[in-house]
Formats: structure tokens, C-alpha cells, sequence
């Protein structure tokens, strides 16, 4: 399977922990983006990496959340003292050259907090 | 800032009959893509079709076929033939081609198929 693997598919935390999540992209996509989806919305933009390089970050993405992607290949998103809201399903996207291609999602990451 | 309105929760159809999805979007931008997902129960989201505001004529894809207004902002997906696999949250999406990357999606419409 060469689509995007995001793990673990369900994190369940208590309230002040932090956590991160991984997303493996589509081995020759670039562009590598992160969304989080809370129930009955749509997926809202979190931020996006072409390569290493962070180009974009959200509004909604506050000081305790932090997204790297060190080599351009994989990415983590961490979110430090978790609270109430942040539960939400975490989604990752890929899309291959200078952002004209369709993004192709993982599963996602449903996190949860206690 | 672009929004995307999919004005329909949910919307029922039988099975092998055609169903039509609603969106529209507010922009200001003359270039752009539209796109339709799919998201079954549980599983992950899936391009349907997308559409390049440059170009007149609508995508279609299959049993897909989508209605594109760009005056009228409007972007709405026909399935034809439906089947029990068409089930699913179907969510609408802008993406800017100049300013920004992100796509902004729509609330999403449940598709129920009834056999």
C-alpha cells in the first residue's frame, strides 16, 4: 500500500498530556499538509510543508501545537497540554509539484481526551 | 477569506436513481479548484472529481458529473446510477491556486442509498 499512513489510528489521553501524531506521505509528494476534523465539519487547515520548510500555519494552530517534517519525508504533529478541544480527528494530506495536484489523505488520527 | 456552503446535511436517494449535491463558495480569486471528497464511515476521504476554474466545461468522472457556475459561484455534484458504495459524507473544497494552499472544505453532505 504506497497511500498515506498516518499512526496511531486512536490516541486516548487525559486532559494536560501532550501527544504526537505521524504521517507518512506518498513516497514522491512533497507538499505535505495537516488538518484537524471535528464531528459533522469538514477537515480545516492546520498548516503545510513543501519539503522541510513550513510555508503556512493556521490561526487555529496555537503555541501548543508544532508540526515538523525534518527531511521531507515523514512529519509529526505534536500538541502539548492537551484540553477538552483538541479532540478531534487529525488528518494528513499529500499532493505531489507546486500545489496543483489533488491531496490524497490518510485514515487519519482520532484523539480523544479524557 | 474563501468559504465554502453545502447547504444540504443530508440527502437521500434509491438506489440507481441520480442524486445532485449542492455547494457554493465565495471568493474573490479568478483562479482556483473545486473538488468533491468522499468520506465512507470510518475511512479515509477520497477525490471524487475536481474542476480548474479556467476551464468551461464540467469534470466528469464516470458516474460523476458535476455542474459549474463560476458567476454564480456555484459547484454541484450529479451521481448518476447510484449505488450502496455511494454512501458516505461528501464534502465540497476551494483551493486557491495564488495566494494560499490550503483547501477550505464545506460542512459536508451525508448520502444515505436506500436498496
Amino acid at each position: 500500500d504506497t497511500g498515506v499512513s498516518q499512526n496511531p489510528r486512536h490516541k486516548i489521553t487525559k486532559r494536560g498530556q501532550n501527544v504526537t501524531f505521524r504521517c507518512d506521505p506518498i513516497s514522491e509528494h512533497n507538499r505535505l499538509y495537516w488538518y484537524r476534523q471535528t464531528l459533522g465539519q469538514g477537515p480545516e487547515f492546520l498548516t503545510y510543508f513543501q519539503n522541510e520548510a513550513q510555508l503556512e500555519k493556521s490561526r487555529l494552530l496555537s503555541d501548543r501545537f508544532s508540526a515538523e517534517r525534518p527531511k521531507g519525508s515523514f512529519s509529526t504533529l505534536e500538541i502539548q497540554r492537551t484540553e477538552q478541544g483538541d479532540s478531534a480527528m487529525y488528518l494528513c494530506a499529500s499532493s505531489q509539484g507546486a500545489g496543483r495536484g489533488p491531496q490524497h489523505f490518510g485514515d487519519g488520527t482520532r484523539l480523544s481526551i479524557l | 477569506a474563501q468559504t465554502v456552503t453545502q447547504s444540504q446535511p443530508e440527502m437521500s436517494v434509491q438506489e440507481a436513481e441520480t442524486v445532485t449535491l449542492s455547494c457554493t463558495y465565495d471568493t474573490s480569486e479568478s483562479d482556483y479548484y473545486l473538488f468533491w471528497y468522499k468520506q465512507p464511515p470510518s475511512r479515509q476521504m477520497i477525490l471524487v472529481i475536481r474542476q480548474e476554474a479556467y476551464k468551461q466545461q464540467n469534470a466528469t468522472e464516470n458516474r460523476f458529473s458535476v455542474n459549474f457556475q463560476k458567476a454564480a459561484k456555484s459547484f454541484s455534484l450529479k451521481i448518476s446510477d447510484s449505488q450502496l458504495g455511494d454512501a458516505a459524507m461528501y464534502f465540497c473544497a476551494y483551493r486557491s491556486v495564488k495566494i494560499n494552499n490550503d483547501m477550505r472544505f464545506g460542512a459536508g453532505t451525508r448520502l444515505t442509498v436506500k436498496p
